[in-house]
């Protein structure tokens, strides 16, 4: 059963500071990991897919990785704003099930 | 093109009622899957529709059911409310089943049961 992971559960920092955010699951044969953002009291924003033959994808100051064999994605988010804050999910969808399963987010604070 | 929709947006409840839920996919996507979200569990998936049919199922009572319409529009119902069941519920659509799929979220609803 796919389990994930994200670590720190809430972090701050100062606008205009690159920062990543990690994910980690247990099963290496994930076939899509996908990074969402939630507002309080929202529904979530898909922000980035990366599919199991993929290592990365970019979108705007956002970037994700994926290396399935140490079980990590990471979230880079350059040149961080205070639009930015908000809770940051990733899911995975592994060998055993359709569904995605979601890490706890980080919620993530950027200070003007 | 319009996003995913679900309504109602807030909805209040007592113990021992059922409430229906419903959401409206992105048109052309086929795959409707609601998720439950409390502060402490986090986001745990509930079902999996698609083609009018349930493919996948969470570990969640039988009091939760729901059922997908020809049009994709899908309806979630939980009988005999309990507490526990306040939680924001999302669902998802996608093009089509299966774990390649791109997901992408409505707004949620807001259950709350007194």
């Amino acid at each position: 059963k796919q389990e994930v992971t994200q670590i720190p559960a809430a972090l701050s920092v100062p606008e205009g500071e690159n920062l990543v955010l990690n994910c980690s699951f247990t099963d290496s044969a994930i076939y899509n990991l996908q990074w969402f953002r939630q507002d309080p009291g929202k529904g979530l924003t898909s922000l980035l897919l990366i599919q199991s033959s993929q290592r990365e994808q970019t979108s705007g100051r956002l970037n994700a990785s994926l290396d399935k064999s140490s079980g990590r994605s990471t979230l880079y988010i350059a040149a961080s704003q205070p639009g930015d804050s908000a809770t940051y999910l990733c899911a995975g969808a592994g060998a055993g099930s359709y569904q995605l399963t979601f890490g706890k987010g980080t919620k993530l604070s950027v200070i003007p | 093109k319009a996003g995913v929709t679900q309504t109602p947006r807030y909805l209040i409840k007592t113990r021992g009622q059922q409430v229906t839920l419903s959401c409206s996919p992105i048109s052309g996507h086929r795959s409707v899957s609601w998720y439950q979200q409390t502060p402490g569990q986090g986001l745990q998936f509930l079902f999996e529709y698609f083609s009018e049919t349930q493919r996948n199922k969470g570990n969640f009572p039988g009091r939760f059911s729901g059922r997908q319409f020809s049009n994709s529009r899908s309806e979630m119902n939980v009988s005999t409310l309990e507490l526990g069941d306040s939680a924001l519920y999302l669902c998802a659509s996608s093009l089509t089943s299966g774990r390649y799929n791109e997901q992408f979220f409505g707004p949620g609803t807001r259950l709350t049961v007194l």
